[in-house]
């Protein structure tokens, strides 16, 4: 069946640092992807989308791209800021009117200044 | 303001004792799902519905039970509870089914089960 993984965490970083969040996923077809994020105490948000392969998905100053070749959607943002702190989860979404999304297990971002 | 609305919000209760959570979503979307969050485990699909009067199975159904008999809503029913569905509960909704609408969610439900 379909599975995502990503990177363990938590993530540590100071103010204005470089992420990457690593996300790989197994699936049948053509899926498409999402990353959310939870802030605490908070439901799940929308971060950003891709739906085929090469896509570039981007919001807030995040980005990943649809990588078909290496079955990857790694999450990037250039500078992070501590706002950033929350706990960002990779997921897919396959075809098929009944599909649900299915999740990575979520890596948490911790920001210092 | 579009949004899935969950209730409640924290709830202790005992072993056996029927719960309902209720979800209300006011967008009209057709597909509406039910997730428990665990740690290390990420988000795991309880109950879906892909409109009024359909729904089916997700990956982990055991001890819980959905009804959806008006479009905006999608309650989730505990008629046993036990500990181990203790959990955060999230209610989520799609305009349609298919694979590239995104979900949008609730702001959870967390369920304690003594």
């Amino acid at each position: 069946g379909d599975s995502v993984t990503q990177m363990e965490g938590p993530v540590t970083l100071s103010e204005e640092a470089f992420l990457t969040i690593n996300c790989t996923y197994t699936a049948t077809g053509y899926p498409s992807l999402f990353w959310y994020v939870q802030y605490p105490g908070e439901g799940l948000q929308l971060l950003l989308k891709a739906t085929k392969a090469d896509d570039k998905g981007s919001n807030k100053g995040f980005e990943a791209t649809y990588r078909k070749e290496t079955t990857s959607f790694h999450l990037e943002k250039g500078s992070v800021q501590v706002s950033d702190s929350a706990v960002y989860f990779c997921a897919l979404r396959n075809t098929g009117t009944a599909s649900k999304l299915t999740f990575g297990t979520g890596t948490r971002l911790q920001v210092t200044l | 303001e579009a949004q899935v609305t969950q209730n409640p919000r924290y709830l202790i209760t005992v072993t056996g004792k029927k719960l309902t959570v209720t979800c209300s979503q006011n967008m009209n979307h057709e597909y509406m799902s039910w997730y428990r969050q665990d740690p290390g485990l990420g988000l795991r699909q309880i109950y879906y519905s892909m409109n009024v009067e359909v729904t089916d199975k997700g990956d982990v159904p055991e001890g819980y039970k959905v009804s959806r008999k008006e479009k905006r809503n999608f309650p989730l029913i505990l008629e046993s509870p036990s500990p181990n569905q203790t959990s955060l509960y999230f209610c989520a909704s799609s305009l349609l089914g298919g694979g590239n609408q995104p979900q949008h969610f609730g702001d959870g439900t967390r369920l304690s089960i003594l």
